[in-house]
């Protein structure tokens, strides 16, 4: 079975703090892709990071890192100097090589006040 | 270029209509999804076509009826709807044949709103 959590349900920062989102994940499948998504009120889903379960790299992308470790079935997004356009809910994703459907966690929604 | 189109944004139908959501992709992709998404919840899967076929179908009511007419094309058919079905639809896209391991580039999704 596969499943994804992400206990924290609403998350509220003033600008300029860093926040980190939790991502937990659950597969017996050894071989795995692991994505986060951030969907504005707008509604578009709008893809982040995939991250391959061979590959523990941590990866930064400007004010955008995200932590993988297997060890402790995670997958955490960091921002750094959050901003208010970063305002959204973002979702964490899995899914396996052989399967069509990627199982979202709930999705946490960030509020960025200035 | 990850742009993949919906049309319309907004709808709003009564129970006896027949309406269809129309999807868009000029990527190349050749697996297309559709998801529904109610309010402060994931989106969930509903139907896969892969290189055209159907070949996922998530136990969705016949009142839904998806069709891919050629490869960056994809409609979502709706007759009879009940209020329930009211939610967010988004359409995707992957490039391969719709594995696991390719990424899904999502639209903006069109909002349904069935009185």
């Amino acid at each position: 079975a596969q499943k994804v959590t992400q206990a924290q349900t609403e998350i509220s920062v003033v600008e300029k703090e860093d926040v980190t989102l939790d991502c937990v994940y659950e597969t017996r499948d050894t071989t795995y892709y692991l994505f986060w998504y951030k969907q504005p009120p707008s509604g578009e889903l709008v893809f982040l990071i995939r991250r391959n379960s061979f590959d523990e790299q941590n990866e930064i992308s400007g004010r955008y890192s995200w932590n993988f470790q297997k060890s402790t079935s995670s997958f955490n997004f960091t921002i750094t100097a959050s901003q208010v356009v970063d305002s959204a809910v973002y979702f964490c994703a899995l899914s396996t090589p052989n399967n069509n459907d990627m199982r979202f966690g709930a999705g946490t929604r960030l509020t960025v006040k200035p | 270029d990850t742009e993949v189109t919906q049309t319309p944004k907004h709808l709003v139908m009564g129970m006896t209509n027949k309406k269809s959501l129309k999807c868009e992709q000029h990527m190349g992709h050749r697996a297309m999804y559709w998801y529904k998404q109610k309010a402060k919840k994931p989106p969930e899967l509903m139907f896969v076509y892969s290189y055209e076929k159907l070949s996922i179908n998530e136990s969705v009511p016949s009142r839904f009826s998806p069709e891919c007419p050629n490869s960056s094309l994809l409609n979502l058919h709706l007759h009879a709807l009940q209020p329930e079905d009211s939610a967010l639809y988004l359409c995707a896209s992957s490039q391969g044949g719709g594995r696991g391991r390719e990424t899904q580039y999502f639209g903006p999704g069109t909002r349904l709103l069935v009185l």
